[in-house]
């Protein structure tokens, strides 16, 4: 099983402010997934790359898959308070038709 | 659409229970997974049925028993479940199962065994 290492795990920051969250493996991916998760519910898709030194824009977020496509980034630039929630990033195992969860990194923004 | 649908939303039930989670997509995606997400943690496999069929069983006990009656539709049935299975139980599903396939996942159901 490959294994995703997810940091931060925890960060709380002011309104405004900018932000990196990192996904690493010592593994390769055929892609990745981003997902945002609220309380109670579902987690939801924000974005799937899969080729290596591709970045995709979403509004104030910046996703980008390693050359390599063992790690993986997301940047939150001016972070809102409804950018508050749980944020996941999973790796896909090749030809194995199932996703690795990273651990998550929880983010507050205040306001 | 790219919708999948989970009932009920929440769900109590006795340890001697018997009762059913649904999952139903209409988007024609013949791979779908059952999760099982504990507080603060990320999802979890336990299922996945690839064209109607169980393909991947992730050691899960025998108190869980998935079934895939079509192509549009996911169960869950539970029984005899332990207060530790209380969990948010999420399903998703992909077109195909294969790789850069995007995975879609359900609002959940959140379980609490008394």
């Amino acid at each position: 099983t490959q294994l995703l290492e997810q940091s931060p795990q925890f960060l709380s920051i002011q309104e405004g402010e900018n932000l990196t969250v990192y996904c690493n493996s010592s593994s390769v991916f055929s892609s990745l997934q981003w997902y945002r998760q609220e309380p109670g519910e579902g987690p939801v898709l924000l974005v799937t790359v899969v080729t290596g030194g591709e970045v995709k824009k979403l509004k104030r977020l910046t996703f980008q898959f390693g050359d390599a496509r063992k790690d993986s980034s997301l940047h939150i630039t001016a972070a809102q308070p409804g950018d508050t929630g749980l944020y996941l990033c999973a790796g896909e195992e090749n030809a194995g038709n199932m996703l690795t969860f990273g651990g998550g990194t929880r983010l507050m923004v205040k306001p | 659409d790219t919708e999948v649908t989970q009932t009920p939303k929440h769900l109590v039930m006795g340890m001697t229970n018997k009762k059913s989670l649904k999952c139903e997509q209409h988007m024609g995606h013949r791979a779908m997974y059952w999760y099982k997400q504990k507080a603060k943690k990320p999802p979890e496999l336990m299922f996945v049925y690839s064209y109607e069929k169980l393909s991947i069983n992730e050691s899960v006990p025998s108190r869980f028993s998935p079934e895939c009656p079509n192509s549009s539709l996911l169960n869950l049935h539970l029984h005899a479940l332990q207060p530790e299975d209380s969990a948010l139980y999420l399903c998703a599903s992909r077109p195909r199962g294969l790789e850069g396939e995007t995975q879609y996942f359900g609002p959940g159901t959140r379980l609490l065994v008394l």
